[in-house]
């Protein structure tokens, strides 16, 4: 079975400071990885993703994600965190040949002035 | 616009009392699922369907059903609702080939 954990319930950062979220995953066969943020009273938004290549990825606002194979991590992160990313991050994975997606339990970004 | 929309956003019901919540999409998408989202939990994939007439369970469909009639709507229905089914509901799409999912505005529902 697959599992994702993202081992921070929260991360508190400075306006301006680099900003990391953790998530380490496990799956049979090749993964497909992606970052989702969900703002208040919304739904989750899509950020990014890793499918083969690179394993550095970059997506929306700013944000990048490093895949390091060997130690089945997958962590966003961004150079300069802003207070409007403050929200609730998830990560997900999903084997290159099955169609669920399973998420961690969530991160909750807090970026203060 | 593309658009993911659930009804009713928010609802509260009483225990036992059948109700539907439904997902209807605009992307003409094959892939539609529902996920439930609990604190440290994140979201956990209820049913999803892979084109119309076609679904599968996914990793907690206890109580609850769904069906794929149409291809635009995708409803979840839970026949008799029990408070450990309090939670917020997501429906998401994604398109053939496609890897990434949209998410709908989400439904709170409390069950009492």
């Amino acid at each position: 079975a697959q599992s994702v954990a993202q081992p921070e319930d929260q991360v508190n950062v400075a306006e301006g400071n680099p900003l990391t979220v953790k998530c380490t995953y496990s799956v049979s066969g090749n993964p497909y990885l992606f970052w989702y943020v969900q703002y208040p009273n919304r739904g989750l938004q899509f950020l990014l993703k890793y499918i083969t290549g690179d394993n550095l990825v970059k997506g929306s606002y700013g944000f990048e994600a490093e895949f390091n194979k060997s130690q089945t991590s997958f962590h966003l992160k961004k150079p300069s965190a802003l207070v409007s990313d403050s929200a609730l991050y998830f990560c997900a994975v999903r084997d290159n040949a099955g169609n669920m997606l399973t998420f961690g339990g969530g991160t909750r970004l807090m970026v203060k002035p | 616009e593309a658009q993911v929309t659930q009804n009713p956003r928010y609802l509260i019901t009483v225990t036992g009392k059948k109700l539907t919540v439904t997902c209807s999409q605009n992307m003409n998408h094959e892939y539609m699922s529902w996920y439930r989202q609990d604190p440290g939990l994140g979201l956990r994939q209820i049913y999803y369907s892979m084109n119309v007439e076609v679904t599968d369970k996914g990793d907690v469909p206890e109580g609850y059903k769904v069906s794929r009639k149409e291809k635009r709507n995708f409803p979840l229905i839970l026949e008799s609702p029990s408070p450990n089914q309090t939670s917020l509901y997501f429906c998401a799409t994604r398109g053939q080939g496609a890897l990434e999912q949209y998410f709908g505005p989400g439904t709170r529902l409390t069950v009492t």
